[in-house]
């Protein structure tokens, strides 16, 4: 079964940047990966997903390996409203995987 | 502008008596599905609605059971919540359920405590 593996957690300073890494090693072709934070006593909310290539939102930056067995979210420059538990998910044909999630402290 | 609440935020039942929590959306999305979430651990599917369509996962205990009478709401019944049902249920939808790149839009959860 496809699953997705990540850090406990994480620590940066404010205002650098963050890469938070996901193995993905058993990723199906047609799996898709998203990743979504959750802070705290909120449910989670989306930041970005892709496929293949890398992506860039207004939030993050997604960056794919090659072989799709890997991918990292890039916080550009991190602020303390950025500290959450981070998930990566994968969702493809009639599943939704969920990585344990890296818990991501910003120090100010 | 909510678009996914969820009644109540915060329930306490005790053990073996039947609770109700309750999801409902503004953003007329056909996908609903339900979450638990135990302390310190990812959010685990139990199941979704496709319009109409339910859809359990293969691990989801008989205990929980949904209905969805409408596009707008869904509820999610524990018919005898034990112990190990503490957990924050979450609620969330999505356009639709054909392509795996739809986004999930999560409410703010039902924190249930058994006691």
């Amino acid at each position: 079964d496809a699953k997705t593996t990540q850090p406990n957690s994480m620590e940066s300073n404010e205002e650098e940047p963050v890469h938070l890494p996901c193995n993905h090693s058993t990723i199906s072709g047609t799996d898709y990966i998203h990743w979504y934070r959750q802070l705290p006593s909120q449910g989670p909310e989306y930041v970005i997903h892709g496929l293949t290539s890398n992506v860039n939102n207004r939030m993050a930056s997604l960056a794919i390996a090659e072989d799709r067995k890997s991918s990292t979210l890039i916080l550009h420059r991190a602020t303390l409203r950025d500290a959450a538990v981070y998930y990566c998910i994968l969702i493809g044909d009639d599943k939704i995987i969920f990585g344990k999630g890296t818990r991501l402290h910003i120090l100010p | 502008d909510a678009m996914v609440i969820q009644n109540p935020r915060y329930q306490v039942t005790q053990f073996g008596k039947p609770v109700t929590l309750s999801c409902s959306q503004t953003l007329n999305h056909n996908v609903m599905y339900w979450y638990q979430q135990k302390s310190s651990q990812a959010p685990k599917l139990l199941f979704h609605y496709y319009d109409k369509d339910f859809n359990n996962e293969a691990d989801t205990p008989d205990n929980f059971q949904s209905r969805r009478p409408n596009t707008s709401f869904c509820f999610l019944d524990i018919r005898s919540p034990g112990l190990g049902d503490t957990a924050m249920y979450l609620c969330a939808t999505s356009r639709d359920a054909g392509t795996a790149q739809e986004t999930q839009y999560f409410g703010p959860g039902t924190r249930l405590l058994v006691l």
